[in-house]
């Protein structure tokens, strides 16, 4: 299984750039990349996910190098509603997935 | 509405009484799953399911129970609560060859 890290907490203010680093150093071949995004007393929304280089869709961007050894997830002109907890997993699709989700990413942001 | 369900909502119990908490989704997905998550900390899979009478161990399977007679059901049984499983327990389901999980509103439970 492959594990990730995050940072446990990053602040920002509205109208900037969020990047937020996760690292996967044993990920697999068959392994996808996916970010899920969490609300106090709700359950993880998917973001986005990707296998190599760039995907971006209305909602963020995910950029993971060559190596795939890492992943960043971007967002743009964030805005208070994007406070939240952000997890980073990586995902077998080869069989049966087990998956872990990590402690997450508190992103907080101020006006 | 389509979507995945779970009750209840919310659930106190005592110490070494039987526990069940249904999930439900409307979908057909393949794959179900159940997570608990503790106070300040992230999510951890307890059981999943591939299919309808396929069910696999997470990382927290001790003391829970599950079965999958029908692919939209999914519950799990704690068959003797204990104060370490105060939590809440989130269903979630996705499509085989799929990345995305939906995840259902969460079962608030604790256990005195």
């Amino acid at each position: 299984l492959a594990k990730t890290t995050q940072p446990i907490s990053m602040d920002s203010y509205e109208g900037q750039e969020v990047n937020i680093t996760c690292s996967h150093n044993n990920i697999a071949t068959n392994d996808y990349i996916t970010w899920y995004q969490q609300f106090p007393s709700q359950g993880p929304r998917f973001i986005i996910q990707g296998y190599k280089t760039k995907v971006t869709n209305e909602v963020a961007s995910l950029f993971i190098p060559a190596d795939r050894k890492s992943s960043t997830l971007s967002l743009p002109r964030v805005s208070l509603s994007d406070t939240a907890v952000y997890y980073c997993l990586v995902v077998g699709y080869s069989s049966a997935s087990k998956i872990i989700f990590g402690s997450g990413t508190r992103l907080s942001i101020r006006p | 509405d389509a979507g995945i369900t779970q009750s209840p909502r919310y659930k106190i119990t005592e110490t070494g009484r039987q526990v069940t908490l249904m999930c439900h989704q409307t979908w057909s997905h393949s794959y179900m799953f159940w997570y608990r998550q503790d106070l300040g900390h992230g999510l951890r899979l307890i059981y999943y399911s591939a299919a309808a009478d396929i069910t696999d161990k997470g990382e927290v399977s001790d003391g829970y129970v599950v079965s999958r007679s029908k692919t939209e059901n999914f519950p799990l049984t704690l068959e003797s609560a204990t104060r370490s499983q105060t939590s809440v327990y989130f269903c979630a389901s996705r499509i085989r060859g799929q990345g995305e999980q939906y995840f259902g509103p969460g079962t608030r439970l604790t256990v005195t």
